[in-house]
């Protein structure tokens, strides 16, 4: 199994310029997250699937938009890049359902993007 | 609404020493407790997880955690460090489950251990 995997690795944008971060998990998971990391900030939740069909706002949504495109795939859009969004942003996913031992979040490798 | 305090943003320690990485949270309800691990360049990944039971955690890698209801903390401890647990640390909080929403983690700003040879 991959896990979950998130492409492209690094990406550099003109300000303005839109992109869609790509992140797909094969643990048939339910719920599924987006997150930024900022130097000082630990992790912030930008946009999460609860399950397939659904998707809710994070601490820190504005700027982006967020795809559940299938109960393995969840994509995220920034649709006109700032200086501010750059970051490193995180995919992760959960069994989530009601087992406690189930809270567990399993993370990608990262997207590191460049706004100039 | 639930938050993190991770008192110390580095942490350096020489190699075969003991070292404690605190935190702190505050919530108005039960929570459930994890410290993540994230090696260079890499995502995270779980150390250990507080769900219930013994307030005593243990980890991977030799890593163990206790939880203090009374003082809402948290501290991640190993008895003797290595080179290779030079990363970056994250404790993170979980609200109870909510019927219909995703597990949502609060995450604490991270302590840099940097083992020193």
């Amino acid at each position: 199994n991959a896990g979950v995997t998130q492409t492209p690795k690094f990406q550099v944008l003109k300000t303005g310029q839109s992109m869609t971060l790509q992140c797909a998990q094969d643990m048939n998971h339910n719920s599924m997250y987006w997150y930024r990391q900022d130097p000082g900030m630990g992790l912030r939740l930008i946009y999460y699937s609860a399950s397939e069909g659904t998707t809710d706002k994070g601490e820190v949504p504005n700027g982006y938009n967020v795809s559940r495109l299938n109960k393995r795939e969840f994509s995220l859009r920034l649709e006109s890049a700032a200086p501010s969004q750059t970051s490193v942003y995180f995919c992760a996913s959960s069994p989530g359902t009601e087992i406690p031992s189930d809270y567990e979040q399993y993370f990608g490798p990262g997207t590191r993007l460049t706004v100039t | 609404a639930q938050s993190v305090t991770q008192l110390d943003s580095q942490v350096p320690v020489f190699e075969e020493a003991p070292v404690e990485l605190r935190c702190n949270y505050s919530s108005s309800v039960s929570v459930y407790l994890f410290w993540y691990v994230q090696y260079p360049n890499q995502g995270l990944q779980l150390l250990l997880k507080y769900l219930s039971g013994s307030t005593l955690v243990k980890g991977i890698n030799g890593f163990e955690a206790e939880f203090n209801k009374s003082q809402t903390s948290f501290h991640l401890r190993k008895p003797s460090v290595h080179i290779s647990d030079t990363a970056e640390y994250f404790c993170a909080v979980s609200p109870p489950f909510l019927s219909g929403s995703a597990r949502q983690l609060t995450f604490g700003s991270g302590t840099q251990l940097t083992v020193l040879p």
